[in-house]
C-alpha cells in the first residue's frame, strides 16, 4: 500500500521564524510534488522534484528530495503571514495518479 | 487560461438522488483524475483515466462511476447519493500518467448529501 506521511499535520509559528515540514513516502519513486491549498480554494502546484538530490526554491520556500531516505522536506525561511495555508506533498510512485499526504495546516502569526 | 473547469461549484442532494459532476480541461492532457477531499484525510483518488477511452479505479471508487467522454472531458456520476459522499470533489489533469508534469486541479465541487 502506498503511503505518504507528513509531519507535522498542524503547525503554528510566528512571523520571522524558520521551520521544516517533512514528507515520508513508501515507494521507490524518484519524483515528489508539493502543493499549496488556501481555505476553500483549489490546489496550486509549488514544486516538482524529479530526482534524488533535487532542490528547488521559490521565495521563502525551499523543497528538497532524498530518494534514498524516501524523504522530502519543505523549508520555510523567515515566515510571513501570507504563507499561511495547507501544504500537501504527493508521490507519483504508483500506476494511478498521485498519492497525497494528509496535509500540513500552517498558521503564521504576526 | 481556463485550465481545468468543474461544474457545479456547489450542490446539495437528498439521499438516493443521482447527479453528475462535469470536468473539462483545455491543456490537451492525456490523463484525468477525480479526487475527494475530506477533513484530515488529504485527497483520495476515486477514479482516473490515463487516456481517452480508458478508466480505472483508484483508492475509493465505491458508489461512483466515471466516463471519459473525449480527451477534454471526464465526468463523475453518483447513482444513489449517500451522506458518506458529502465531500469536496476535485478534478485534475496531467500530461502523462507517469510523466514528469504535475497535476493541475479544478476549483472543486462542494457536495452535501442530506
Amino acid at each position: 500500500e502506498l503511503k505518504v506521511e507528513q509531519n507535522p499535520l498542524f503547525l503554528s509559528m510566528q512571523e520571522g521564524k524558520n521551520y521544516t515540514i517533512y514528507c515520508n513516502y513508501s515507494t521507490t519513486s524518484d519524483r515528489l510534488y508539493w502543493y499549496r491549498q488556501d481555505p476553500g480554494k483549489s490546489l496550486e502546484s509549488l514544486f516538482v522534484l524529479l530526482s534524488n538530490g533535487a532542490v528547488k526554491q521559490e521565495g521563502r520556500l525551499m523543497a528538497s528530495l532524498d530518494t534514498k531516505a524516501r524523504l522530502s522536506t519543505l523549508h520555510i525561511t523567515a515566515a510571513v503571514h501570507d504563507l499561511s495555508a495547507t501544504y500537501f506533498c504527493a508521490d507519483r510512485g504508483g500506476a494511478d495518479g498521485l498519492t497525497f499526504g494528509k496535509g500540513t495546516h500552517l498558521i503564521i502569526q504576526p | 487560461n481556463a485550465g481545468v473547469t468543474q461544474t457545479p461549484k456547489f450542490q446539495v442532494l437528498k439521499t438516493g438522488q443521482s447527479m453528475t459532476l462535469q470536468c473539462a480541461q483545455d491543456m490537451n492532457h492525456n490523463s484525468m483524475y477525480w479526487y475527494r477531499q475530506d477533513p484530515g484525510m488529504g485527497l483520495r483518488l476515486i477514479y482516473y483515466s490515463a487516456s481517452e477511452g480508458t478508466t480505472d479505479k483508484g483508492e475509493v471508487p465505491n458508489g461512483y462511476n466515471v466516463s471519459r467522454l473525449n480527451k477534454r472531458e471526464f465526468s463523475l456520476r453518483l447513482e444513489s447519493a449517500a451522506p458518506s459522499q458529502t465531500s469536496v470533489y476535485f478534478c485534475a489533469s496531467s500530461g502523462l500518467l507517469r510523466g514528469n508534469t504535475e497535476a493541475f486541479f479544478g476549483q472543486g465541487t462542494r457536495l452535501t448529501v442530506v
